[in-house]
């Protein structure tokens, strides 16, 4: 079955870079999505990356993939306070027929000043 | 920002009560799904739906039900609540051909006393 394995917390101060970093099982996963919770709200897509990438960037966000290791990261430059929140990384898998998302176990990142 | 929403937002209910969770969308997306979310953070599909009269069960085994008469519409019923129920619960949604990039609804926080 698929296993998705994030660590659980992680604090950064202001203006630091902020490293997640998440493992996958499923070797056949096409793609892998960061999604971003802040408290009391539902889950916001931040960005994906396709299995035939290593490396995607959009603005302060840099996504890395080892598909040999089936290790995604996510960099956040320069965080911010606003930054502070609860991020799943998570693969696509299959159900059956169809596919679904498994996430993984979250990260909750704390940004300090 | 994405039309879905969920209510009521928080509840706080007694043991046997029957309750239905709400969760609406806008934006014409054929598929939904409902996650039952730890106290831990960790997110588990419970329910799943490709378009009206299609509903699926998830990764993890629920007592709850869902119908999807209508496609902006994916309650979610539990007949007879009990304290093991207290969860968040969050509903999300997605087009036909990019299903993985869900949106999500701000969830809907469940106490059962």
């Amino acid at each position: 079955g698929e296993d998705v394995e994030q660590s659980l917390f992680l604090s950064v101060r202001e203006g630091d870079s902020s490293v997640i970093n998440c493992t996958y099982t499923d070797s056949s996963s096409t793609y892998l999505y960061w999604y971003k919770q802040e408290p009391g709200a539902g889950l916001q897509l931040l960005t994906y990356i396709f299995s035939n990438m290593d490396m995607k960037q959009d603005q302060r966000l840099t996504v890395l993939l080892n598909k040999k290791d089936k290790h995604l990261s996510l960099r956040i430059a320069d965080t911010q306070t606003g930054d502070s929140a609860i991020y799943f990384c998570a693969e696509k898998s299959r159900a059956g027929t169809a596919s679904k998302l498994t996430f993984g176990t979250g990260t909750r990142l704390q940004v300090t000043l | 920002e994405a039309d879905i929403y969920q209510t009521p937002r928080y509840l706080v209910i007694g043991t046997g009560k029957k309750i239905t969770l709400e969760c609406s969308q806008t934006m014409g997306h054929d598929k939904m799904y409902w996650y039952q979310q730890d106290p831990g953070m960790e997110l588990h599909l419970i329910h799943y739906s490709y378009g009206v009269n299609s509903t699926e069960k998830g990764d993890l085994s629920s007592e709850s039900t869902v119908s999807r008469i209508r496609t902006e519409h994916f309650p979610l019923t539990l007949e007879s609540a009990r304290p093991s129920h207290t969860s968040q619960y969050l509903c999300a949604s997605s087009k036909r051909d990019r299903d993985l990039e869900q949106y999500f609804g701000p969830g809907t926080r469940l106490t059962v006393t």
